[in-house]
């Protein structure tokens, strides 16, 4: 069974830009989080979905930052305008039904100059 | 609110036990957990407790909590090179389909 895939690994971008990542859950998990590690401070949460529906996006930074998961499977966060304190690790990850255990994709390293 | 406090760094002789420590302030959690990152790798699920346990074993990583403290620790026995990584310690927030706080990571470094 294949893990929590994400791309790109690593992006570099520059101030003003559009980037757009992707997560690719393993399959049959309908909850869908986002994550973000800044700087080495801790890892902080950002949106939820149950399948194609955004149950808490508590943690979004500003309205920068657009999340969707059409069809409920794989999900892209986009960041439109990126500004330099965007730059960190994106985690995804995915759980089952009910929540329970989340497994993590390896993240997206994106570094905003 | 909700916080999750651990040391940063951590330093241990290959063959000794690491200990890491973990405080947390949402007395709703359900599970508490362990997580660890290896350098360029992802985040790998280690161990967790439910919330009504004292202590969890699994082979070399024992948990122990203190809910009445909201202290969390996790003990590495005979920690190896192969330990050196990332820990970070996260709670699973009821009510909130789970979602995790995490802490921002211990770092690990086993020396010979």
């Amino acid at each position: 069974e294949a893990g929590v895939t994400q791309f790109p690994s690593h992006s570099v971008i520059e101030k003003g830009q559009t980037v757009t990542l992707r997560c690719d859950p393993i399959s049959g998990h309908d909850n869908l989080y986002w994550y973000r590690r800044v700087m080495g401070k801790e890892i902080k949460f950002l949106l939820h979905f149950v399948k194609e529906s955004k149950q808490d996006e508590s943690g979004m930074p500003n309205n920068r930052f657009l999340a969707e998961r059409t069809g409920g499977t794989y999900s892209t966060l986009k960041v439109q305008p990126a500004e330099l304190e965007d730059s960190g690790v994106y985690f995804c990850a995915g759980s089952g039904t009910g929540g329970g255990t989340q497994y993590f994709g390896p993240g997206t390293r994106l570094t905003v100059l | 609110g909700e916080d999750v406090e651990q040391s940063l760094f951590l330093s241990v002789r290959e063959g000794d036990s690491s200990v890491i420590n973990c405080t947390y302030t949402d007395s709703s959690s359900t599970y508490l957990y362990w997580y660890k990152q290896e350098p360029g790798a992802g985040l790998q699920l280690l161990t967790y407790i439910f919330s009504n346990m004292d202590m969890k074993q699994d082979q070399r990583l024992t948990v122990l909590l203190n809910k009445k403290d909201k202290h969390l620790s996790l003990r590495i026995a005979d920690t190896q090179t192969g330990d050196s990584a990332i820990y970070f310690c996260a709670e699973g927030i009821s009510g909130g389909y789970n979602k995790l706080i995490f802490g921002a990571g211990t770092r690990l470094a086993v020396h010979p």
